[in-house]
């Protein structure tokens, strides 16, 4: 247990609709980071926030939009989903922010667009 | 686009015999790092390598190092089933605060 929970651990839904996916980082970790994992595309680094502030930003499409709030959780929202949005999305989280140091996963979400 | 890329995309192996997985990168870096991911569950940190070190040892874990070449290796010695599970690359280029992971190796390891 890497102390990262995601929820919901499970979602389907359908084109053009909204989902929102939380995260909860380690006890003292200040730094969340999103990331995409597809078949085809491999893990995709989304964007990271560092102390509630957006540090640095991957392949997000505008379509998706993140936040962290004051006791650190994160939301991640996608919006007008597509079929090709089907994918497990991590949240990981680290003491240090960028790549100075390990990061610590959660479980996952997996999203199926249907 | 990927930063690293593992070399092979997937290897089979018995019990008790080594496996060995690189990962090469484009770009100068701050430090190298490996994860391992079971079948659809989170990744986890395996170990961490800075750019001014060039080899490391953690358990039955050994990681080597060659910025000239860009290039770091990942050595599992006396394997075992449940290593079974996909190892990725990641890289730190230091400057612009992205961790950047390979599309990995499928280890296979059978009892």
């Amino acid at each position: 247990d890497s102390g990262v929970t995601q929820t919901p651990k499970h979602l389907i839904t359908a084109t053009g609709q909204r989902v929102t996916l939380r995260c909860s980082p380690r006890s003292g970790d200040l730094s969340v980071y999103w990331y995409q994992q597809s078949l085809d595309q491999g893990l995709q680094f989304l964007i990271q926030y560092y102390n509630g502030e957006e540090r640095a930003k991957g392949n997000i499409l505008e379509r998706f939009s993140a936040q962290q709030f004051p006791d650190l959780h994160s939301e991640l929202n996608l919006s007008s989903l597509e079929l090709g949005d089907s994918a497990l999305y991590f949240c990981a989280s680290s003491v240090v922010g960028g790549g100075r140091g390990e990061q610590f996963f959660g479980p996952g979400t997996r999203l199926t667009v249907l | 686009s990927q930063q690293g890329e593992e070399d092979p995309q997937a290897l089979s192996i018995q019990e008790g015999e080594n496996a060995t997985m690189n990962c090469s990168y484009k770009t100068s870096i701050n430090n190298l790092q490996w994860y391992r991911q079971n079948s659809g569950r989170g990744l986890v940190h395996l170990i961490l390598i800075r750019s001014n070190e060039r080899e490391k040892h953690s358990g039955r874990l050994r990681v080597t190092l060659d910025t000239s070449k860009k290039s770091s290796s990942l050595l599992i010695t006396a394997s075992r089933a449940a290593d079974t599970a996909s190892y990725f690359c990641a890289t730190d280029p230091g400057s612009n605060y992205k961790l950047t992971f390979g599309k990995g190796t499928l280890l296979t390891v059978n009892p």
